[in-house]
């Protein structure tokens, strides 16, 4: 899974300033899943993403959060005005087709910290 | 609502003894169920999966079993290994075609003592 790039690993953020995660998938790759791990939980879906198109964003919260994958360059999701309960890790998949249960492979995710 | 659960959020278990991690579902719909390994600070590394047309697959030392009457999932690792110790996350998928999005447990952390 070292194929797939997140960064930064870590992001440090204070209360109302904006987050932006980055996830490069791997060579090949035009599907991307985004997850959330808060602490002591496991990851819960928020967002799946083709190029260009968001297909699935059902677990996003409503407000503050957004995500994109533009034809070139890698996904973003970005949330503003943060607030700590946004601190988590946030890990995103990817995969060479929609068959994410038998092909995605996760990167080792970015770590926000909302102070 | 929690749609698969990992009831035990820590086990300890001898090198070279088995370890058994179990897993709950409620979701009838789930069709294929994988098993994910976390070292601290990776993402989540697949290991095995199984399809609900089986009841058992077999890779090396781990083992799945499905049993869907009950809804339940375990995962065998045997002999366990010092390099085993990590969390392991159940995860489950509906079939969606164009969407296959994972539900995940909330991990149990394995610790193999030497």
């Amino acid at each position: 899974n070292a194929g797939v790039m997140q960064n930064p690993r870590h992001l440090v953020r204070r209360r109302g300033q904006e987050a932006r995660l980055r996830c490069s998938p791997m060579k090949g790759h035009s599907h991307v899943y985004w997850y959330r791990q808060l602490p002591e939980e496991g990851l819960k879906f928020m967002v799946y993403l083709q190029k260009e198109n968001i297909i699935d964003e059902s677990g996003m919260p409503k407000e503050r959060f957004s995500a994109e994958f533009p034809k070139e360059g890698p996904s973003i999701l970005r949330i503003q005005q943060v607030v700590r309960g946004d601190s988590a890790a946030y890990f995103c998949a990817s995969s060479p087709t929609d068959r994410v249960r038998t092909e995605a492979f996760f990167g080792q995710g970015t770590r926000l910290t909302v102070v | 609502d929690q749609q698969v659960k990992q009831n035990s959020p820590s086990l300890s278990v001898q090198e070279g003894r088995i370890s058994i991690l179990n897993c709950d579902y409620t979701n009838s719909m789930f069709d294929y169920f994988l098993w994910y390994k976390k070292y601290p600070a990776e993402g989540p590394t697949f290991l095995i999966s199984i399809s609900s047309i089986k009841d058992k697959n077999e890779d090396g030392r781990f083992t799945v079993f499905l049993n869907k009457s009950a809804k339940h999932l375990s995962l065998h690792i045997v002999p366990s290994q010092p390099g085993d110790s990590a969390v392991y996350f159940c995860a489950a998928s509906a079939p969606n075609f164009g969407n296959e999005k994972l539900t995940f447990g909330t991990g149990t952390r394995l610790t193999i003592i030497p």
